[in-house]
């Protein structure tokens, strides 16, 4: 089946710096979702996106589309500690929602 | 603001025992899901319903998983016999309609421990 690939599996970084992570498939999908999950919690959605090369903006959250819809990455700007937890990436076509493996954050004051 | 409602929060059994998991989706919902999240990765379908009918159980083990879903309304998932590798979060999702743009809504789980 579809199987999404997404990196870093962890990042440690310091309350302030900018953080990047990304996905990508060997298969196409009509939408990319990024989520976060605390622990002992379900997923909350963050940001989605609906069109090719489409990038979008959620308060310190930017996420983007990939031009061949095979990708997507995920920006946060100026973290800060509430932002630990694990990150999902999320594809979705034909009534068929596959997640990455996720991305553990872990933010230092 | 509207929620999935899961219980139990937490369930442990002993293996080779029966384990059953409920959940009431949003109000309103037509779609309702059940993942399998095991430790260290992403939430993985077990099943998917459209009411009260199973739009896809491909990835379902059926000779010991079984999900239903009555009324269309609230929804329980199975184990019988749970075995050691079961042990996961089982996570209920809902939405309006089965496309992403109508957005799922996780409820906040089952964490189940077969010991």
């Amino acid at each position: 089946g579809q199987q999404l690939n997404q990196s870093p599996q962890s990042m440690f970084i310091q309350e302030g710096e900018d953080v990047s992570m990304n996905c990508t498939s060997s298969s196409i999908f009509n939408t990319w979702l990024w989520y976060k999950q605390d622990p002992g919690e379900g997923p909350v959605l963050l940001i989605a996106l609906y069109k090719a090369g489409e990038l979008t903006s959620n308060g310190r959250l930017t996420a983007q589309f990939g031009i061949t819809r095979k990708d997507s990455f995920l920006n946060i700007s100026a973290s800060i500690p509430s932002d630990v937890g694990i990150y999902f990436c999320a594809g979705h076509s034909n009534n068929d929602m596959r997640f990455g493996a996720g991305t553990r954050l872990t933010v230092k004051p | 603001e509207a929620e999935v409602a899961q219980s139990p929060r937490y369930k442990i059994t002993e293996k080779s025992q029966a384990v059953a998991f409920w959940c009431d989706p949003i109000s309103g919902h037509a779609t309702l899901y059940w993942y399998r999240q095991i430790l260290g990765q992403g939430p993985e379908l077990l099943v998917q319903f459209q009411d009260e009918s199973v739009v896809d159980d491909s990835q379902l083990p059926k000779d010991r998983f079984s999900a239903e879903r009555l009324k269309g309304v609230d929804s329980t998932l199975k184990i019988q016999p749970a075995e050691l590798g079961d042990s996961a979060m089982y996570l209920c999702a809902s939405s309006l309609g089965a496309g992403a743009n109508y957005g799922y809504t996780f409820g906040s789980g089952t964490r189940l421990t077969v010991v």
